[in-house]
């Protein structure tokens, strides 16, 4: 079935530094979705990426969706410690199907 | 308010008996989930359904039944025959298709098997 690989697992940065996480699909997806996961609360919505190619910036945040469809990447420019959590990407593969399947998660530790 | 409603928070459960996990939305979305969440472990998909009356397993639905017979609601059943039924269960809602199909989680219910 369907895998989504993320890396790193855990990553640990002083405030100020950035911070990337990449995913990576095993098949062509229709579209990427990142999440954000505060620690003891449920996952929030954070993007959805659809075109090859396509980036969009949130702020301090920028997500890339790679030209094959099969991966993706958040940046997190100058990292505060609000931005503590656990990041997820999520992808479905289409063709009728709506099985969103999650990465493992890069969890991110800020030190002030 | 809108949103996806799951309850009881926390859950204590004796080995050996049957479980069931509540999850409700009033968002009118099309498609719910049901994941399990292990430190370490990111989210893993136990089931799926994107109507009424039809659902299909994750890729770890053994030990696991759900059943979708209104929109609304899509309870989760932990059945005895799950090895290690402990873990964090979270609920999501998303519509289909159409653009925008971001899932929305509940607060998610805690189980501990003892």
């Amino acid at each position: 079935g369907q895998q989504v690989m993320q890396i790193p697992q855990y990553q640990h940065v002083q405030e100020g530094e950035d911070f990337t996480t990449y995913c990576n699909s095993s098949t062509t997806l229709s579209n990427i979705q990142w999440y954000k996961q505060r620690p003891g609360g449920h996952p929030v919505f954070l993007i959805q990426l659809v075109k090859s190619g396509e980036v969009k910036k949130q702020k301090r945040l920028t997500f890339q969706f790679g030209e094959a469809k099969k991966n993706s990447s958040l940046h997190i420019t100058a990292t505060q410690t609000t931005d503590v959590g656990t990041y997820f990407c999520a992808g479905t593969s289409g063709a009728g199907s709506y099985q969103l399947t999650f990465g493992k998660g890069t969890k991110l530790s800020v030190i002030p | 308010d809108g949103g996806i409603t799951q309850s009881p928070k926390y859950l204590f459960r004796k080995e050996g008996q049957n479980v069931t996990l509540s999850c409700e939305q009033n968002l009118n979305h099309d498609a719910m989930y049901w994941y399990r969440q292990d430190p370490g472990q990111g989210l893993r998909l136990i089931y799926y359904s994107q109507i009424v009356n039809d659902f299909q397993k994750g890729d770890i639905a053994e030990g696991y039944s759900v059943s979708r017979e209104k929109k609304e609601s899509f309870p989760l059943t932990v059945t005895s025959a799950q090895k290690n039924p402990t873990a964090f269960y979270l609920c999501a809602s998303s519509t289909l298709g159409g653009g925008n199909t971001e899932a929305f989680f509940g607060q998610g219910t805690r189980l501990t098997v003892v």
